[in-house]
């Protein structure tokens, strides 16, 4: 079945730096990949997704990219601020199964 | 709004006990699932309906047993709470790839 794998598990920033999750699908069929993001004590709400028909997305401080052949993607967060420290999944999807698979998680915290 | 909601939002508990935790989307949503999030924050589905067919039942105890009287609501029902049921429960639908996450259900088992 699919495996995500995220790295690292934890993350620490300065308040400002730039933040790079990356995660890692073994089944090539997946074709949706969405990034939640849950801070603590809530619910994990979708902050951005791709489709494998694009290579890149970016919505204000935060982009994902996505290369299929080493099947690999990862989430970018640029100019981090306190408001961005969460716990943030990655998944993939199983078409066959209509699913997800979620990654491990990783907590990012930025430093004020 | 358009929402998944859970109740309750907080369950506590003695071992032993049967205790049942309540899902409903108005997002028109076909498939719901079951989520048990532990305490290093992994998301682990347990079950999937779609239009009130199970579709996916992921290696959990028959202890669990998911209802969905409707596509609309899919209840989780616990028999014989054991302290290692501890963790929060996530409801979530979806009407296509994206999942919508409920609020959580914190479980605790003394």
């Amino acid at each position: 079945g699919e495996n995500v794998e995220q790295h690292p598990s934890t993350l620490s920033v300065q308040e400002g730096d730039s933040a790079v999750i990356k995660c890692t699908y073994s089944d090539s069929a997946s074709n949706y990949f969405p990034w939640y993001k849950q801070e603590l004590g809530k619910r994990p709400q979708l902050i951005i997704d791709i489709r494998s028909n694009v290579g890149e997305k970016k919505d204000q401080r935060i982009a994902v990219t996505l290369n299929k052949t080493a099947k690999h993607f990862s989430l970018h967060i640029t100019e981090t601020q306190p408001e961005d420290s969460a716990v943030y999944f990655c998944a993939a999807s199983i078409r066959s199964r209509s699913r997800l698979a979620f990654g491990k998680g990783n907590q990012v915290v930025v430093i004020p | 709004d358009t929402a998944v909601s859970q109740t309750p939002k907080y369950l506590v508990t003695q071992m032993g006990n049967d205790k049942s935790i309540k899902c409903e989307q108005n997002l028109g949503h076909d498939t719901m699932y079951w989520y048990k999030q532990d305490s290093k924050k992994f998301l682990k589905i347990m079950f999937s309906y779609n239009n009130k067919e199970l579709i996916i039942n992921e290696t959990v105890p028959n202890r669990f047993s998911p209802k969905s009287p409707d596509k609309a609501h899919l209840n989780l029902h616990i028999n014989s709470l054991e302290l290692g049921d501890s963790a929060v429960y996530f409801c979530a639908s979806s009407g296509g790839d994206e999942q919508f996450f409920g609020p959580g259900t914190r479980l605790t088992v003394l």
